[in-house]
Order: C-alpha cells, then sequence, then structure tokens
C-alpha cells in the first residue's frame, strides 16, 4: 500500500487567496483526521470523519476553513481567504474502524506558506 | 477532556548513551497512550502504544516505554541510542471508550550527536 497520500508537499500562495489541500487515506481505512502542525500551538486536530460523515469539526479554527470527504478515498481542506497565520503544516492521517483502538497512520504533510 | 505534557522540550545526547523522554498525562478516565516519531520534513510514524495488559510496551527502533498509573506517566526509554534515532518524539492520548481524538503533547526533540 502507498500510504496516506497527500499532495501538493509544499504551497506558497499570496494572502486572501484560496488554498485547497488534499488527501487519499489507506484504501480500507474507516477514519480520516485533518491535523495542522505549528512551532507555537504544535500538533491540532481539525476535524475527522468516519466513513466520510463529519463527526467532529471543533478543531476548525474558523469559517475560513472548510473540509469535505466525498468519497472514501479522498478529502479536501480549503482554506478561503488564506491568511499569513495559516502558515503551518498541514497533515492528514487515516486508520481503520474495526477493533480495538488502531493507529493513525499519517501522510507526509503539506507545508503552507501564506506570504 | 485530555492533556499529555512532555516534560522537554530538547534533549540532546551522545551516540550509544540511554536517553528517556518523559511524558506525562492529565485524564479523569483511562486512557490509551501512544508515541510517535517525526524525522525531518517526514509525518508521524508510530514507535509504540499501550492498550491494556503489562505496563512494559516495547515498540520498533529498539524503544520501550513505560506506564505508570499511580504517576500518570509514559515515559520513553532506549538503552544505546545511534545519530539516526535523532528525531521529535510526540507522546499521544486517548480517552478509552470516547471519541476518537489523539491529544498530543508539543514533542521533544531528541539530537544524538556523534
Amino acid at each position: 500500500d502507498a500510504g496516506v497520500i497527500q499532495s501538493p508537499r509544499h504551497e506558497v500562495t499570496e494572502m486572501g487567496q484560496e488554498v485547497t489541500l488534499r488527501c487519499k487515506p489507506i484504501s480500507g481505512h474507516d477514519y480520516l483526521f485533518w491535523y495542522r502542525q505549528t512551532m507555537m500551538r504544535g500538533l491540532e486536530l481539525l476535524i475527522y470523519f468516519n466513513n466520510n460523515v463529519p463527526i467532529d469539526d471543533s478543531g476548525m479554527p474558523e469559517d475560513r476553513f472548510s473540509a469535505k470527504m466525498p468519497n472514501a478515498s479522498f478529502s479536501t481542506l480549503k482554506i478561503q481567504p488564506s491568511e499569513p497565520r495559516d502558515s503551518a503544516v498541514y497533515f492528514c492521517a487515516s486508520r481503520p474502524g474495526q477493533g480495538g483502538y488502531n493507529e493513525q497512520f499519517f501522510g507526509p504533510g503539506t507545508r503552507l506558506t501564506v506570504l | 477532556a485530555q492533556s499529555v505534557t512532555q516534560l522537554d522540550s530538547q534533549v540532546p545526547v551522545f551516540e550509544e548513551a540511554p536517553v528517556e523522554l518523559r511524558c506525562n498525562y492529565s485524564s479523569s478516565v483511562s486512557v490509551y497512550l501512544f508515541w510517535y516519531v517525526q524525522y525531518p520534513n517526514q509525518g508521524l510514524q508510530l514507535l509504540l502504544k499501550y492498550l491494556s495488559g503489562s505496563t512494559l510496551v516495547k515498540g520498533i527502533n529498539g524503544f520501550e516505554a513505560e506506564f505508570n498509573k499511580s504517576q500518570t506517566s509514559f515515559h520513553l526509554r532506549k538503552p544505546s541510542v545511534h545519530i539516526s534515532d535523532t528525531a521529535e518524539y510526540f507522546c499521544a492520548a486517548a480517552a478509552q471508550g470516547g471519541s476518537e481524538k489523539l491529544v498530543f503533547g508539543k514533542g521533544t526533540k531528541l539530537t544524538v550527536n556523534p
């Protein structure tokens, strides 16, 4: 399996532009998570999905952020309009749903820079 | 709600020396505990996890951790480190029977020097 795939790996944009980050989870995984990592705040959970349904979006910082999961193999995180304080590394993670508490498998991340 | 505290933000050690990275958690319910490693410019990779049973947990790359309920700790140890262990290490907790959220500590940057 290729693991969790994220694109792009790096994104540089200007303040006010729309940014879309993409994630393909591991096939067969029921849960998908979006995280943001910054030096100041560490690793924060933004939102997670179970079977394509958003379960908890309490970590989404504000209305400029939105996430969708139209099918089991694809999710997007959109920021519109982007601001310099959104600069961070954004990770997607997935995990299977069956049995016990299983580890989350992380993608390589998207490094976002908003100028 | 859970919280995780990693007491050291940076730990420098020499190659082949032992190391301990400290993690304490706070929770009103029982928790699952995890250690993840993040190499430069990569995502997080699971080192080990404690779900139940034996309090001494062995993971990949020679790491182990011990769950201590009375001290609410889950310290990570390795008896002899290598240059390749240089990375950032994250402790995380999740409530048993609760939501699927993992709460992460701020991380400890381990630097192994020759």
